[in-house]
């Protein structure tokens, strides 16, 4: 069956990268998403990316893919105040529903 | 703003009762999904419709039911309420089934039972 593990918090200093790690187990995902949530609000799209890419860099965010070994890892740059926040990792097939992993809480210390 | 508005934002209600939420998804969206939220089993798929039909039903209860209307926006029924109800409530929207990449989530409804 589906499924998509993350670890549960991380803590980094402002101004230092972020790098939260995602697995997941179906390889026959074709989208891989990183979505943020910030206390009390909805689920904000933050990046994906296709299962045939690498990579992918979008300002201060890259998203990388080990299509082998099944992981994927968002890196956020500077990492800022503003950043705390739980990140979910999101598998998904041709538009089927998404499976989320259970959210790293991004805690930034000043 | 997602573009996808969720009502109420709040709910608080008693056991037993039944609530609706609306979900009205972005203008042009034809495909909605409805997750659940909640401490213990995080974010979990409830059920898919796309244009009126239903798609894809995840792990919905069965006191729990949903429709899509002609209108597109969409309504998710909770019955005989449970104190472990209790959760967030998201919808989401697509522009359609199939080869779509991005799907927006709603502000979610918070739903309590006392």
């Amino acid at each position: 069956g589906e499924d998509v593990e993350q670890s549960l918090f991380l803590s980094v200093r402002e101004g230092d990268s972020s790098v939260i790690n995602c697995t997941y187990t179906d390889s026959s995902s074709t989208y891989l998403y990183w979505y943020k949530q910030e206390p009390g609000a909805g689920l904000q799209l933050l990046t994906y990316i296709f299962s045939n890419m690498d990579m992918k860099q979008d300002q201060r965010l890259t998203v990388l893919l080990n299509k082998k070994d099944k992981h994927l890892s968002l890196r956020i740059a500077d990492t800022q105040t503003g950043d705390s926040a739980i990140y979910f990792c999101a598998e998904r097939y041709y538009g089927q529903n998404f499976v989320f992993g259970p959210g790293t809480r991004l805690s930034v210390l000043p | 703003d997602s573009g996808v508005t969720q009502t109420p934002k709040h709910l608080i209600t008693a056991t037993g009762q039944r609530v609706t939420l609306r979900c009205s998804p972005r203008s042009g969206d034809l495909s909605v999904y409805w997750y659940q939220q909640s401490l213990d089993q995080g974010l979990q798929f409830l059920i898919q419709y796309y244009n009126g039909e239903e798609r894809a039903k995840g792990n919905i209860l069965e006191r729990f039911s949903a429709q899509q209307f002609p209108d597109l926006h969409s309504e998710l029924n909770l019955s005989s309420l449970e104190l472990g109800d209790s959760a967030l409530y998201f919808c989401a929207s697509s522009p359609r089934t199939g080869e779509n990449t991005e799907a927006f989530f709603g502000q979610g409804t918070r739903l309590t039972v006392v």
